[in-house]
């Protein structure tokens, strides 16, 4: 299958700066990235859609201002996280697929994020 | 508006024991319905996806699952259980709408294996 690269695996951070996450398709065109968030034993919510070119779409409840997501080429999303405080500290887990909706989307690995 | 339910928080089965994980969902429309795997701090594997036509759908590792429209479910099963597979295990719902889709995942099922 076709593989998605998330970097970093983990980070800390201090509260107050902000972190980039990027998730990268490495053999195909992501024309459409996700982005979950995952607390402990529960489940993935789904934070944000992204098209290439075109401004994410948040869900219902999470702050935009707060998680920059772009979407600059086909290959690559960043999630930056500004004004990291200790409760943004998470799972998150980006995924991407291509054009055609019936193909599955590849999830990235995922990203530790620590902020204290 | 769409969602999963995975009634079975956490399972534990002998190695070598068959296996059934139950998924149910709420949709207004075809499902398009997928199992995922998770290892501890790892992304999602893709398992299996039902879209369309036959209702047993197979997947990789072993596994299978069968979509049942009148109970809504597709649980998930597999005939011998290997160590290996311990994990947690995610049910979702696809939506795709115009230029919009999103998956609504179930709050997973931890399975545990024992020898």
């Amino acid at each position: 299958g076709a593989v998605v690269s998330q970097h970093p695996s983990w980070v800390i951070c201090k509260s107050g700066t902000s972190v980039k996450i990027e998730c990268r398709s490495l053999d195909f065109q992501a024309t459409t990235m996700f982005w979950y968030r995952q607390f402990p034993k529960q489940s993935l919510m789904l934070m944000a859609t992204s098209n290439e070119g075109s401004k994410a779409t948040y869900e219902q409840g999470v702050e935009k201002d707060k998680f920059l997501i772009n979407h600059a080429s086909l290959t690559l999303s960043t999630l930056t996280v500004t004004s990291a405080h200790p409760e943004d500290s998470s799972f998150y887990i980006c995924s991407a697929r291509d054009r055609d909706w019936f193909t599955e989307a590849f999830f990235g690995q995922g990203t530790r994020l620590t902020v204290v | 508006a769409q969602s999963v339910t995975q009634p079975d928080i956490h399972i534990t089965v002998s190695e070598g024991a068959s296996l059934e994980l139950r998924c149910n969902y709420s949709y207004g429309a075809t499902p398009y319905l997928f199992w995922y795997v998770q290892s501890p701090g790892q992304g999602l594997q893709l398992l299996l996806k039902y879209f369309s036509g036959d209702t047993l759908v197979q997947g990789i590792k072993g596994f299978e699952a069968e979509f049942k429209r009148s109970q809504s479910s597709f649980n998930l099963r597999k005939p011998s259980v290997h160590w290996s597979d311990a994990a947690e295990y995610f049910c979702a719902v696809g939506s795709h709408t115009g230029t919009a889709s999103k998956l609504t995942f179930g709050t997973g099922t931890r399975l545990q294996v024992t020898l």
